[in-house]
């Protein structure tokens, strides 16, 4: 079973920052890496699949990159929407599905 | 626009069984490529993959719960179905039906990711 890392846990930021959260696979998955968005209350959202292809209706502003055990999601200017927990998934094969813990955005 | 409903009871006693339905609309759950799953989250906690089926029947499931999960497909209704026995407080969770969605990638192999979600629904195991 492939384990999945995030870092940090939480970050603080304002609007305008950019933003790097980071995954990190236990093993080599290509770029078989899924990035997601959950705001309070609310089902997550799918950001990027294929580590780094944008899924239709995703603000350009996200960006990322990564393959191997190495992974990176990018916000290059925070808007005050994207305040929220961001999850990676690795996603080459199932069973099972895994996902990071989580990195939790919030604002500065 | 394709949408899932999760629905069942919020309240289940401990050694029970949990059962959930999710309804799909605007889109057919027959669709080639296209898995149907489920996915839970504790409160205040991070997300678990729990089982993903097929339309044909085919299931899947995390091996840490396949010895209480059982997942049904009825494509007549547009609806899979999930069921956890034997409940404790552990089990208490916001529970989504998903998509769980076929790519074939450029490198010449299939990733697998969730582009659909419910809105979720919060089953409370307690007596």
């Amino acid at each position: 079973e492939t384990q999945m890392t995030q870092s940090p846990s939480s970050v603080s930021a304002s609007v305008g920052d950019r933003v790097t959260i980071t995954c990190r696979a236990s093993q080599d998955i290509s770029n078989w890496l899924v990035w997601y968005q959950q705001k309070p209350g609310k089902a997550p959202k799918l950001l990027i699949y294929a580590a780094s292809t944008l899924q239709s209706g995703v603000p350009s502003r996200f960006s990322g990159s990564g393959s191997g055990t190495d992974f990176t999601l990018t916000i290059s200017s925070l808007q005050p929407e994207d305040f929220a927990t961001y999850y990676c998934q690795q996603a080459n094969s199932f069973p099972p599905v895994t996902f990071g813990q989580g990195t939790r955005l919030e604002i500065k | 626009q394709l949408q899932l409903q999760e629905s069942g009871p919020g309240l289940v006693k401990p050694s029970e069984t949990l059962s959930l339905t999710c309804t799909v609309s605007g889109g057919s759950i027959s669709s080639s490529g296209y898995y149907w799953g489920w996915i839970r989250q504790p409160p205040g906690k991070g997300l678990e993959w729990i089982a993903t089926i097929y339309y044909s029947g085919s299931t899947y499931y995390n091996p840490s719960l396949k010895s209480r999960v059982t997942m049904s497909v009825d494509t007549s209704k547009n609806q899979f179905s999930l069921k956890l026995r034997s409940v404790t407080a552990a089990d208490t969770a916001v529970f989504y039906c998903v998509r769980h969605r076929e790519y074939y990638d450029t490198s010449g192999y299939y990733i697998y990711f969730f582009d659909y979600w419910g809105q979720g629904t919060l089953v409370t195991v307690s007596s």
